[in-house]
């Protein structure tokens, strides 16, 4: 399967324990971004890449989140001290924009509950 | 604030006849536009897209409408299949085709009845 793969797909915490969240992209893509999807709205931006280099990060994103692509391949989004509002699902994309228009895959998402 | 709005949380339609998903937008700096398709259990996949040079797109039975000076776009399914049963996302975009971050509407149930 060449398709993004996140995992784990689904995870369980007690309030206040830390969590990550795996994501591997298409081979050949640059581009990497994580969402945030609640239950009945759309996702929402959560931060980009480009390579290794993260260039935007959405005021969401607060300082219990962090995210990394060292590589420039897989990347990690962890949340520390996990509060009950993060309970959603995290979606990761990823995207070439040499081929033109800048199309993003999308994972299937890791399901959070916070507890 | 809600940039991007889906204000019909549903739509059933029969097999064969045209699925119309509105969505309004209030950002006049979006000039990127997409629709997407979401299954349950998996992530979004692109459907279609739209420059805001444009005013309409055609990819098969999909067909997208986008009137700029209403801030208004449509997705058009003709004819309407039960297998196109899913959530339709809009997502609109300031960088053009080489667009970055995506802004998601609410999303629309789509429920095609055989």
């Amino acid at each position: 399967d060449t398709g993004v793969s996140q995992d784990p797909r689904h995870k369980i915490t007690k309030r206040g324990q830390n969590v990550t969240f795996r994501c591997d992209p298409i081979s050949e893509h640059n581009r990497l971004y994580w969402y945030r999807q609640t239950l009945g709205q759309g996702p929402e931006f959560l931060t980009y890449f480009q390579n290794e280099a993260q260039l935007e990060k959405s005021r969401l994103l607060s300082d219990r989140f962090s995210a990394e692509r060292p590589k420039g391949s897989f990347s990690t989004l962890e949340i520390q001290r996990t509060e009950q509002g993060d309970s959603a699902m995290y979606l990761c994309a990823s995207s070439s924009p040499v081929r033109g228009v800048d199309e993003q895959f999308f994972g299937p998402g890791t399901r959070l509950t916070v507890l | 604030d809600q940039q991007v709005k889906q204000n019909s949380p549903s739509l059933s339609v029969q097999e064969g006849r045209i699925s119309i998903l509105n969505c309004d937008y209030t950002n006049s700096m979006f000039d990127y536009f997409l629709w997407y398709k979401k299954y349950p259990a998996e992530g979004p996949t692109f459907l279609i897209s739209i420059s805001s040079i444009k005013d309409k797109n055609e990819d098969g039975r999909f067909t997208v409408f986008l009137n700029k000076s209403a801030k208004h776009l449509s997705l058009h399914i003709v004819p309407s299949q039960p297998g196109d049963s899913a959530v339709y996302f809009c997502a609109a975009s300031d960088g053009g085709t080489s667009y970055g971050k995506l802004t998601f509407g609410q999303g629309t149930i789509l429920t095609v009845h055989p």
